[in-house]
């Protein structure tokens, strides 16, 4: 089945230092990807939609400067987060829909981000 | 404000019985509805979308959908340990347009 790789799966990284995150479908093609964020038993949020070839659109309250999306292939979007502080410590997953398949969408394996 | 509304739980159940998870949306223009489950500090996984009326099974999982009355359940049979985790539902409006989650339910299944 479809696949869609998230890297790094885990990281640590020191307070005011920038993190990016790849999310890559595999065996398919993905205009759009998203971007969820995740507090510890908390429910999924999405932060933003990345679009292949244009700007991401954000969700109210995520600020665009800080969580910078890139999508710069039908297989690769990346999330950069700029100036991390301890409070953007989360589980970071994407998720993309293969070109055609209106009804199926991947997750990737999420990305622990740990900002010390 | 599209929404996707779940009870929290927990709900348990003991193994081999059904557990039922319940959801409701918001959203009339909903098409595509899919129930994921997530363990502690993983990704969701997907169990199965359903857009059509009427029920869909997969193995020991059965997914209702009631679009009148804006509903969506996920019937699992002979509930085992392994099952217990969190359940997603989540509503799409079309292609290209993100999952509306709702908040998960927990299910614990009880040897």
């Amino acid at each position: 089945g479809a696949v869609v790789s998230q890297h790094p799966s885990r990281v640590i990284c020191k307070s005011g230092t920038s993190v990016k995150i790849e999310c890559r479908s595999l065996d398919f093609q993905a205009t759009t990807m998203f971007w969820y964020r995740q507090f510890p038993k908390q429910s999924l949020m999405l932060m933003a939609t990345s679009n292949e070839g244009s700007k991401a659109t954000y969700e109210q309250g995520v600020e665009k400067d800080k969580f910078l999306i890139n999508h710069a292939s039908l297989t690769l979007s990346t999330l950069t987060v700029t100036s991390a502080h301890p409070e953007d410590s989360s589980f970071y997953i994407c998720s993309a829909e293969p070109l055609g398949e209106g009804n199926t969408i991947y997750f990737g394996e999420g990305s622990w981000l740990t900002v010390v | 404000q599209k929404e996707v509304e779940q009870n929290s739980g927990p709900l348990s159940v003991p193994e081999g019985a059904i557990a039922s998870l319940n959801c409701t949306y918001s959203d009339r223009g909903s098409q595509s509805f899919f129930w994921y489950r997530q363990y502690s500090g993983k990704s969701p996984e997907l169990i199965m979308f359903i857009y059509s009326n009427g029920d869909k099974e997969d193995g020991r999982f059965t997914a209702q959908l009631n679009k009148a009355s804006q509903y969506v359940s996920l019937l699992i049979r002979d509930s085992q340990p392994s099952d217990s985790a969190t359940y997603l539902c989540a509503a799409l409006n079309s292609g290209n347009t993100p999952l509306v989650f709702g908040k998960g339910t927990r299910l614990s299944v009880i040897a």
